[in-house]
């Protein structure tokens, strides 16, 4: 099946301690981003990237950090410089200037 | 700086209404708006993506239309059933070939069997 695959659906993480969300993609899409969703509030751009070993800081960028090694992969590392990261982390992917498309999403709690 | 409303933050009706969802955004350089679905804890689902030089789209029970120079968006929703009930977001990509949506924060609708 196509689509967009996060992992994994729930994720929690320690004071101090650096965290990786996954996101693979088989749509042959160029654009992949990361949107924080909290409680609220609307979707936040936090990365995006239009191709492979070249990436955006969005509007919340700080204390995140990713990389774009494969078209395919497009994983986000929540650092502890990420003050409060407890919030639900959506990946997306679309071509360039069409239809977004979301995968199921990311729960990351700090305990 | 691009901000995206919608109006009412929670809607209640009844099985089998008519109704409409709000987008407003406050500036008409869009490039393209886009429809979303949300179910609880769950990702978003594309409903129906607009271009700037289209006035509509239909899917089914549901038809969005665009007035670009007004700023505004609006999801309708036909014969609604319980298994509508979800919020819906707009997003709007600005013009200029940046590739940032810009979401408003969803409208949560229960429609009642």
């Amino acid at each position: 099946d196509g689509g967009i695959t996060q992992s994994p659906k729930y994720l929690f993480r320690k004071e101090g301690q650096n965290v990786t969300l996954s996101c693979e993609q088989n749509l042959n899409h160029d654009a992949m981003y990361w949107y924080r969703q909290d409680p609220g509030q609307g979707l936040r751009l936090i990365y995006y990237s239009q191709i492979v070993n070249d990436f955006q800081k969005g509007d919340i960028a700080e204390g995140y950090s990713v990389s774009r090694e494969k078209k395919e992969s497009f994983p986000l590392t929540v650092t502890s410089a990420q003050k409060n990261p407890t919030a639900f982390y959506l990946c997306a992917s679309g071509r360039a200037g069409t239809e977004a498309f979301f995968g199921q999403g990311t729960r990351l709690t700090v305990v | 700086k691009q901000e995206v409303t919608q109006i009412p933050a929670a809607l209640s009706v009844p099985e089998g209404e008519n109704l409409v969802l709000n987008c407003s955004f406050t500036d008409s350089a869009i490039y393209n708006l886009q429809w979303f679905r949300q179910d609880p804890g769950k990702g978003l689902t594309s409903l129906l993506l607009i271009q700037s030089s289209q006035r509509e789209q239909t899917s089914g029970r549901l038809n969005a239309s665009l007035d670009k120079s007004s700023g505004r968006s609006t999801l309708y929703i036909a014969a609604s059933q319980p298994g509508d009930s979800a919020t819906y977001l707009c997003a709007v990509r600005p013009q200029g070939g940046s590739e940032k949506l810009v979401f408003g924060k969803g409208t949560k609708l229960t429609v009642n069997p």
